[in-house]
């Protein structure tokens, strides 16, 4: 099983500051095949990025997503109060799949 | 427009078996590259992946849970029916049912979740 790891776990931002939250893989994730979804409270995630860098349908371009192999990035420039919410990153690239435990982005 | 919903149980006691079905519309799981899989969430902890039903039929399930998880599809009716034996209190959670279109995508529609509680 790839494990994924979340960093840091909690993230205290202004609104218009960026954010950069990490997720590192225990091994290579095939094909860069990772995910990033947001879960506000009481809702179901969203998906926000496929294929390591791909944003959804109707995702704001201030979302973006990089890396490769084992290190992968999300990034929220110029963060809106909406963006406060929970993340959490998958790895679909194996057989089995996998989710990160997640980053809290709160508001400082 | 693609939709999920999840039904079944809302509180099982301990020892029981979970089944849970996902039904779907505006998609079809004999669609070439689609697939359907069970997320779930214990209150306020991360996602947990389950399982996942291909196109063709192909299952893969968690290590962790893997003798007790079982995943059918029903293309005729539009379903997927998860079953879970041997519930315990720790597999308390809101159990979700996802799609993915493709194998390049992650899952980019989720049902709302149903919250399943074990307890004597």
């Amino acid at each position: 099983e790839v494990v994924l790891t979340q960093s840091p776990g909690t993230l205290s931002l202004s609104p218009g500051e960026s954010a950069t939250l990490s997720c590192r893989a225990s091994e290579s994730v095939t094909s860069t095949l990772l995910a990033w979804y947001q879960q506000k409270p009481g809702q179901a995630p969203r998906l926000l990025i496929s294929g390591a860098s791909n944003r959804a349908a109707g995702i704001p371009s201030r979302f973006s997503g990089s890396g490769s192999g084992t290190n992968f990035a999300l990034t929220i420039s110029r963060l809106e109060p909406e963006d406060f919410a929970m993340y959490f990153c998958h790895q679909y690239g194996s057989l089995l799949h996998s989710f990160g435990q997640g980053t809290k982005l709160e508001i400082k | 427009q693609i939709t999920l919903k999840e039904s079944g149980p809302a509180l099982l006691k301990p020892t029981q078996t979970l089944t849970l079905t996902c039904s779907f519309s505006g998609f079809s799981l004999s669609t070439s590259g689609g697939s359907v899989g069970w997320i779930r969430q214990p209150p306020g902890k991360a996602l947990e992946w389950l399982a996942l039903i291909y196109w063709d039929g192909e299952k893969r399930y968690s290590p962790f849970l893997e003798s007790r998880l079982s995943v059918t599809k029903d293309n005729f009716n539009n379903e997927v029916v998860l079953t879970l034996t041997d519930m315990d209190p720790v597999d308390t959670a809101t159990y979700y049912c996802v799609h993915s279109s493709e194998l390049w995508l992650g899952y980019g529609h989720w049902g709302p979740g149903i919250l399943v509680t074990v307890s004597s």
